[in-house]
């Protein structure tokens, strides 16, 4: 299975800047086929189920604000949410889709510091 | 707009089998191009792919190797919706369980049921 691994565990962030959220895969997630990153990124709010924010390691779903972005390649992923806002205040999930089993990264919590 | 409906029993005796069961509306869990599957969220596990079910001219299943040996999940054409049943249940399968759909444009979970936690307990 591939091994997905957070960091940091838990964040807090000043209202009005950055996050950043790091996201390693065991393996490269660069498919040579469609020469995409098959990698996702999720929020879950309290008592919610995951909402899906980005998929293709940078292209964000629709009715994402942009304020959200994602980058990176082969194994090293990064999240960042440019000015924090306090609706931002979630557990984020990065998920590989590369091959099945599909497998999520333990989390990172953000909170506002 | 697709929605999921989870419904089911809450509490599930050890050794016996949970029974989970997803409604769709907005989208067919006949599609030719998503698929349906299940997930699960626990404290111990954080979150865990189960399985998936998906038709493309008939019906494929794959299951996650860590319940590969106690798990079904079927669909229900009649209904569009689609189930999952884990047999043989232990307290480790305790956990807030969801259904979600698997985007045709890329596998990623792009709808998710509202969630449903299931504790195994005598």
């Amino acid at each position: 299975d591939i091994v997905m691994t957070q960091s940091p565990d838990s964040l807090a962030v000043s209202l009005g800047e950055r996050a950043t959220i790091n996201c390693k895969s065991s393996q490269s997630l660069l498919y040579s086929s469609n020469n995409k990153n098959h990698l996702a990124w999720y929020q879950q709010k309290a008592g919610q189920p995951p909402k899906l924010l980005i998929y293709w390691a940078s292209t964000r779903e629709s009715g994402v604000p942009d304020r959200f972005s994602g980058s990176g390649s082969g194994t090293d992923f990064t999240l960042t949410i440019s000015s924090l806002q306090a609706e931002d205040v979630a557990v984020y999930y990065c998920q590989q889709y590369y091959i099945t089993p599909y497998t999520f990264g333990q989390g990172t919590k953000l909170e506002i510091k | 707009q697709v929605q999921l409906q989870q419904s089911g029993p809450g509490l599930v005796k050890p050794s016996q089998t949970l029974s989970l069961t997803c409604a769709i509306s907005g989208d067919s869990v006949s599609s030719n191009s998503a698929a349906w599957t299940w997930i699960r969220q626990s404290p111990s596990r954080g979150l865990e792919w189960l399985g998936r079910t998906y038709y493309r001219s008939k019906w494929y299943r794959d299951y996650a190797v860590s319940v590969k040996s106690r798990i079904t999940i079927n669909p229900d054409t009649s209904n569009n919706q689609f189930s999952l049943q884990l047999n043989s249940v232990t307290p480790e399968d305790t956990a807030v369980y969801y259904c979600a759909r698997v985007s045709a444009a890329a596998g990623v979970f792009d709808y998710w049921g509202q969630g449903a936690l299931v504790t195994v307990s005598s």
